[in-house]
């Protein structure tokens, strides 16, 4: 099974600040990473697949880079509305498919 | 729009059995694998199964191998999971998810987009 390790488990930011989220695997998983939003007592929501690709929808602040094991999610400008839960999840192994345990953004 | 509706959770006793279903609209179910994923209250997520549109091969989680059956019906456009033998650890909110990726290939695109709005199993005495 590959481990997904997501840092920090909290991050505590400012409305307009940058937020940089990481998540790491414990063998590579090439480009076959998502990201995902939760928002308290809501369905996740996808962000961002193939580590980098934008979701249909999803505003340009978001992004995702990394290849491997390293990935990382940022958000350029955080909005009152991305104060919410993330989490990354690997599809290389299918159908062993794993997700990170979370980093909650929020509000400083 | 793609819609998932699921449906069929509550409280059962351990040991107890419980069947979920998932309603899908918005796109030809047939040719999407699908999965469950639950998460318990407080917690992260964690993939419990999948199947694929033909519905000819299952995958499960060790957690809930031999104890957890997917299926699905084409016909209805709606997956289930049979959940049998429920233990405590089982308590969560169930998803169903759509495979996100429109590739045929199976073991490819596995990312969920999107989800259900969940049905919580509470598995207590």
């Amino acid at each position: 099974e590959i481990v997904m390790t997501q840092s920090p488990a909290t991050l505590s930011v400012s409305p307009g600040e940058r937020a940089t989220l990481s998540c790491r695997a414990s063998q590579s998983v090439t480009s076959n990473l998502a990201w995902y939003q939760q928002k308290p007592g809501q369905a996740p929501r996808l962000l961002i697949y193939g580590a980098s690709t934008r979701a249909t929808g999803i505003p340009a602040r978001f992004s995702g880079s990394g290849s491997g094991t390293d990935f990382t999610l940022t958000i350029s400008s955080l909005q009152s509305e991305d104060f919410a839960v993330y989490y990354c999840q690997q599809y290389n192994n299918w159908p062993l498919l794993t997700f990170g345990g979370g980093t909650k953004v929020e509000i400083k | 729009e793609v819609q998932l509706l699921e449906s069929g959770g509550g409280l059962v006793q351990p040991g107890g059995s419980l069947r979920l279903s998932c309603a899908a609209s918005g796109f030809t179910f047939s040719s999407y694998v699908m999965s469950w994923v639950r998460q318990a209250p407080g917690k992260g997520l964690e993939w419990v199964s999948s199947i694929t549109g033909s519905g000819g091969t299952t995958y499960y989680a060790d957690s809930v191998k031999g104890r957890f059956t997917i299926s699905r019906d084409n016909s209805k456009n709606t997956l289930y999971v049979q959940m049998n033998s429920l233990r405590a650890e089982d308590t969560a909110v169930y998803y169903c998810a759509k495979k996100g990726s429109t590739t045929v290939t199976t073991g490819l695109g596995n990312w969920f987009d999107p989800w259900g709005q969940g049905t919580l199993v509470t598995v207590s005495s």
